[in-house]
């Protein structure tokens, strides 16, 4: 049974570029959720999507944006990168009612 | 606003004794808590969960938890170390269980260095 999963695993851009992450769903999962972790930091919440839809979303810019299809991968879009966005970017999966399944994250890198 | 507070940056502890990561919480209404392990250059993997019922839970590799509402708190416990326990540890608090809105708050995190 695949795990959730995502690439690339690296990225490296540089500043005003456009990024785009992508993550498959654990099974089973139809809602997943994107997070970015700064170097030394928790996880922060930035948006989760349920049957193809924005759910939820937290503190961050219109600069992220994302999208879910009708299989439940999700990718997380970044416009205009700044330095301030390199963090490793981690999606997450679950079905209601249960816990929340991580990727191994993509690691970018804005120049 | 949810929160939970991990008081301590790093706990150091010998391998084969007791270890405990201590996380505080703030929510309104019914916490739901979870503790997750990051290794190196990895994503988070869950380590167990409360929801209701039992003030001990029992999670993966040996790891358990104290509910304690009076004192808000969600402590990580394991009787005997191992090297291998060595990551960094979250604490994170989820506004509902099921059904809209469920995003994860997660605490500092704290990093845990056992030695022989």
């Amino acid at each position: 049974d695949a795990g959730v999963t995502q690439s690339p695993t690296h990225l490296i851009k540089t500043r005003g570029q456009q990024v785009t992450l992508r993550c498959s769903p654990k099974s089973g999962h139809d809602t997943v959720s994107w997070y970015q972790q700064a170097l030394g930091q928790g996880p922060q919440f930035i948006f989760q999507y349920y049957e193809e839809e924005e759910r939820q979303r937290g503190n961050f810019p219109d600069r992220f944006s994302g999208h879910q299809f009708p299989n439940y991968s999700s990718e997380l879009n970044v416009n205009a990168l700044l330095l301030g966005d390199s963090a490793l970017y981690l999606c997450a999966s679950d079905r209601e009612g249960s816990e929340q399944f991580f990727g191994p994250g993509t690691r970018l890198t804005v120049l | 606003a949810q929160s939970v507070a991990q008081p301590e940056d790093q706990v150091n502890v010998a391998e084969g004794n007791p270890l405990t990561v201590k996380c505080t919480y703030s929510v309104s209404g019914n916490p739901y808590l979870f503790w997750y392990v990051q290794y190196p250059n990895r994503g988070l993997q869950f380590l167990l969960k409360y929801i209701t019922g039992d003030n001990l839970v029992k999670g993966s590799y040996g790891f358990e938890a104290e509910f304690n509402k009076s004192q808000t708190s969600f402590h990580l416990k394991k009787p005997s170390a191992l090297v291998s326990d060595s990551a960094l540890y979250f604490c994170a608090v989820r506004d509902k269980f099921s059904g809209t809105a469920s995003k994860l708050t997660f605490g500092t995190g704290t990093r845990l260095q056992v030695t022989l």
